[in-house]
Order: C-alpha cells, then sequence, then structure tokens
C-alpha cells in the first residue's frame, strides 16, 4: 500500500509564511503532486516534482526529496483566498493514478 | 474552454438502489480517473480508462462498483444496491496522454440514507 503522511491542520496569518510537509512511503514513484481543495470544490493542480529539488512558480514553491521520501509546500505572501485544503499525491506509477494524503487544512486568519 | 464536468452534482439515494454517476472530460483528453473522496479525507483512486480500455480497476471497492468509457469519451460510473458506506464524493479527472496533471471535476455527492 501506499502512506502518505501531512499535518491535518495549519493556520497562519494573512502576509505569513506557511510550510505544509508531506512524507511518503509508496511502492514506486513517478512524482509528487500538490493539489488545493476549496471546501466544495474540486482540487486544481499547483505543483509537481519528479526530481530532487525546489520548484518556484509565483507565491507557491514545493520541494522534494527522493531519498528521504519527503516534500513540502510553500506558500508566501498569504492571502485570505489561500484557506483552503492542500493535498499532497504520489504517483506510484507511469499511469499516473494518484495515491493522495488526507489533506492539510490551512487558515488564513487577518 | 469547458472544463471536466460531473452529473449529478448531488444524489440521495435509499440503501439497495442502483446509482449512476457522468464524467464528461475535457475533450480530446485520453486518460480519465474516477476517485471516491471520504468526508475529511484525500481522494482515494478507483479506477483509470485510456480512450475506451479500463486499464486499472484495482480501486473499485467491490463487484457493486462498475465503469465504462464505451466511446473514449463520456465516462459512466455505475454503483449497484448501494450500501451507507457509499456515501462520499465522487471525483473524475481527465488528462492529456502521458502527462502528469490531471484536471478535476466538481464531483457528485452522493448520499445514501
Amino acid at each position: 500500500g501506499q502512506n502518505i503522511d501531512q499535518p491535518t491542520e495549519m493556520t497562519a496569518t494573512e502576509g505569513a509564511i506557511v510550510q505544509i510537509n508531506c512524507t511518503y512511503q509508496t511502492s514506486g514513484f513517478n512524482g509528487l503532486f500538490w493539489y488545493q481543495q476549496h471546501a466544495g470544490e474540486a482540487p486544481t493542480f499547483l505543483s509537481y516534482n519528479v526530481l530532487d529539488g525546489l520548484e518556484e512558480k509565483g507565491r507557491f514553491s514545493s520541494f522534494l526529496s527522493r531519498s528521504k521520501g519527503y516534500s513540502y509546500l510553500l506558500l508566501k505572501e498569504l492571502q485570505m483566498k489561500d484557506s483552503a485544503s492542500y493535498l499532497c499525491a504520489v504517483s506510484p506509477t507511469n499511469d499516473y493514478k494518484l495515491s493522495f494524503g488526507a489533506g492539510t487544512t490551512v487558515t488564513v486568519r487577518a | 474552454g469547458a472544463g471536466v464536468s460531473q452529473s449529478p452534482r448531488y444524489k440521495v439515494a435509499k440503501r439497495g438502489q442502483d446509482v449512476a454517476l457522468r464524467c464528461d472530460p475535457i475533450s480530446g483528453h485520453v486518460s480519465l480517473f474516477w476517485y471516491q473522496q471520504a468526508l475529511g479525507q484525500g481522494p482515494e483512486f478507483l479506477t483509470y480508462f485510456q480512450n475506451e480500455a479500463q486499464l486499472d480497476k484495482s480501486g473499485l471497492p467491490s463487484d457493486r462498483f462498475f465503469a465504462e468509457r464505451p466511446e473514449g469519451s463520456v465516462s459512466t460510473l455505475k454503483i449497484q444496491r448501494t450500501q451507507q458506506e457509499d456515501s462520499a464524493v465522487y471525483l473524475c479527472a481527465s488528462s492529456p496522454r502521458q502527462t502528469y496533471e490531471q484536471y478535476f471535476g466538481p464531483g457528485t455527492r452522493l448520499t445514501v440514507t
């Protein structure tokens, strides 16, 4: 089976930075994904890492260490609209089916 | 352009009824995935199609669950003799050939009473 762990909840202040950690143990590895999901809505793609290192995309960055089975999503300059669930997912096979963690609910306070 | 659409958005079924959930992927997308998302959890993989071929159905929880994509476009997930534990949001996602980014639909919230 696949084991993907991330914290359940995080709270931060508008304008601050939050780092969401994800650790994984999977039977194979074909990439790690981060998705954002607002309550009652579809998950939307944020980032994809398949090689070690940091990928930066605007206010969001994602880091991967394959040897440690570890990733983080960094959200900078937090805005109220960033309040959502953030899902870490791994594709263990090359057909890109995803194994998701339970999600981290981020609450941004004024 | 149009994204992935799913219908109905909400479905209430009495235990024992059969239901059919529809997914319209983005036009031209080869890959189609179904996921089940319980409240407060991440989505769980159910099944995967490449065009009309169902290449992986390892996530279907029982033989009451059946999915098809006969013409390689629209897909239907059917659940027979629904049980309370089937209550969840069913998400459909599609992607172009051999790429990693999946585009999710809004989901169908199924409640079995």
